[in-house]
């Protein structure tokens, strides 16, 4: 979805070494997630955020950080990158509408493929 | 717990030829269940989305799936595959924690002309 923005789309980088990857969008949704997607695994939820001042957790985010920079602007960060975490990120964002029970369909960005050697 | 079951890990069509890609799912209460399609280095595009009311879904593309409360299923399904079809597909569920997606492993999609 051109909505929504992921830089860089290929990277590699070496263990030890801290990157930056980043999510951005026109949708004006107030939701963004990250996930990473692994052969055969499906995507996992790294971190979400349902605004600016809030971050939670997600099911793997050891090794892991973001920040919710504007409504529009979602990073997440590998502060010291492992080969383990070679895979492809997606970020996405959510349109909650509570007039409606709370839809929350999420739409994806294109991915960033991340290999650490 | 809630989870996502796509049993099949791989399935071959001709063109031409109908497709049903099977999706399980375990849930207290009724779930919110979609369909993503992600084409090879591309994103996930939503293919259709169930949330309540009437049971069969239409969706983009030619697809629909049909939410089996009986059965805890959310089958995809499509009459006539085109070449373009091949991708993999993913049955993904909603439960009560907002945001929080749970992927099925995926289903790859071949196709043969």
């Amino acid at each position: 979805d051109a909505d929504v923005t992921q830089t860089p789309r290929n990277r590699i980088t070496k263990t030890g070494k801290r990157i930056m990857l980043e999510c951005s969008q026109t949708k004006g949704h107030d939701r963004m997630y990250w996930y990473r997607q692994d052969p055969g695994l499906g995507l996992r939820l790294i971190y979400y955020s349902f605004d600016v001042k809030d971050i939670n957790k997600g099911e793997i985010s050891d090794g892991y950080s973001v920040s919710r920079q504007a409504q529009a602007k979602f990073s997440l960060s590998l502060e010291s990158a492992i080969p383990n975490q070679t895979a492809l990120y997606f970020c996405a964002t959510s349109d909650f509408l509570a007039g409606e029970g709370g839809t929350d369909t999420q739409y994806f960005g294109p991915g960033t493929r991340l290999t650490v050697l | 717990a809630q989870s996502v079951t796509q049993p099949d890990i791989h399935i071959t069509v001709s063109e031409g030829a109908s497709l049903e890609l099977r999706c399980n799912y375990s849930y207290g209460a009724t779930p919110y269940l979609f369909w993503y399609v992600q084409s090879p280095g591309q994103g996930l595009q939503l293919l259709l989305k169930y949330f309540s009311g009437d049971t069969l879904v239409q969706g983009i593309k030619g697809f629909e799936a049909e939410f089996k409360r009986s059965q805890s299923s959310f089958n995809l399904r499509k009459p006539s595959v085109h070449w373009s079809d091949a991708a993999e597909y993913f049955c993904v569920g909603r439960g009560s924690t907002l945001g929080r997606l749970y992927f099925g492993r995926g289903t790859q999609l071949t196709v043969w002309p």
